[in-house]
């Protein structure tokens, strides 16, 4: 298996700029979740997805976040007018079932940098 | 809410040595515990899990864990430290249908 697929690895923008990161989750896995991760915050929690339905997006920021997963193999986190302070890096997860106890799989991480 | 902390933000130690990576968690109910690694420019990788049953849960490279319900804590141990398992280490915490909640990290390095 592959694993959790991310793309692009990288990406540079200028703030006010559309931004579309994208995560191919694990074959067979039922939830979906993006994290961004910063030195001043750590690991956030932004969204997740059960059986591509969003359960959870308390943790997007602002408006100018939005994720979708319109089948079970794909989904995207847009960030429109991306901000300076956006810069990240912004993961993809997936786990079996919807259990709570299922660990998480990680996929590389997408670096943002806005400027 | 569910809420984890990892009070060190560095540990050293030297290779062959034993190492402890410490968390306590806050739940209100019963928790699911995690262990993550980060190696750099790498995404987290999963370690080790406490769901139920022994107290002492096994992970990979060795790495373990003990749940202390009294203490609130589930410490990361592992009896002799190699130079690779210098990363940043990741306890995160679960309660029933809500997101796991992940502590700050804590740097480990071994040093030869």
């Amino acid at each position: 298996d592959a694993g959790v697929i991310q793309s692009p690895r990288h990406e540079v923008t200028e703030m006010g700029q559309e931004v579309t990161l994208r995560c191919k989750p694990i074959s067979g896995h039922n939830s979906l979740f993006w994290y961004r991760q910063t030195m001043m915050r750590g690991l956030e929690l932004l969204i997740y997805f059960n059986n591509n339905v969003p359960i959870d997006d308390s943790g997007m920021p602002e408006d100018r976040f939005s994720a979708k997963m319109p089948n079970a193999s794909f989904s995207t986190l847009k960030i429109q007018p991306s901000e300076p302070r956006d810069s990240a890096v912004y993961f993809c997860a997936s786990s079996s079932g919807t259990s709570s106890y299922n660990e998480q799989f990680f996929g590389p991480g997408t670096r943002l940098t806005v400027l | 809410a569910q809420s984890v902390a990892q009070p060190e933000d560095q540990v050293n130690v030297a290779e062959g040595n034993p190492l402890t990576v410490k968390c306590t968690y806050s739940v209100s109910g019963n928790p699911y515990l995690f262990w993550y690694v980060q190696y750099p420019n790498r995404g987290l990788q999963f370690l080790l899990k406490y769901i139920t049953g022994d107290n002492l849960v096994k992970g990979s490279y060795g790495f373990e864990a003990e749940f202390n319900k009294s203490q609130t804590s589930f410490h990361l141990k592992k009896p002799s430290a190699l130079v690779s398992d210098s990363a940043l280490y990741f306890c995160a915490v679960r309660e029933s249908n809500n997101d796991m909640r992940f502590g700050a990290g804590t740097r480990l390095t071994v040093k030869p």
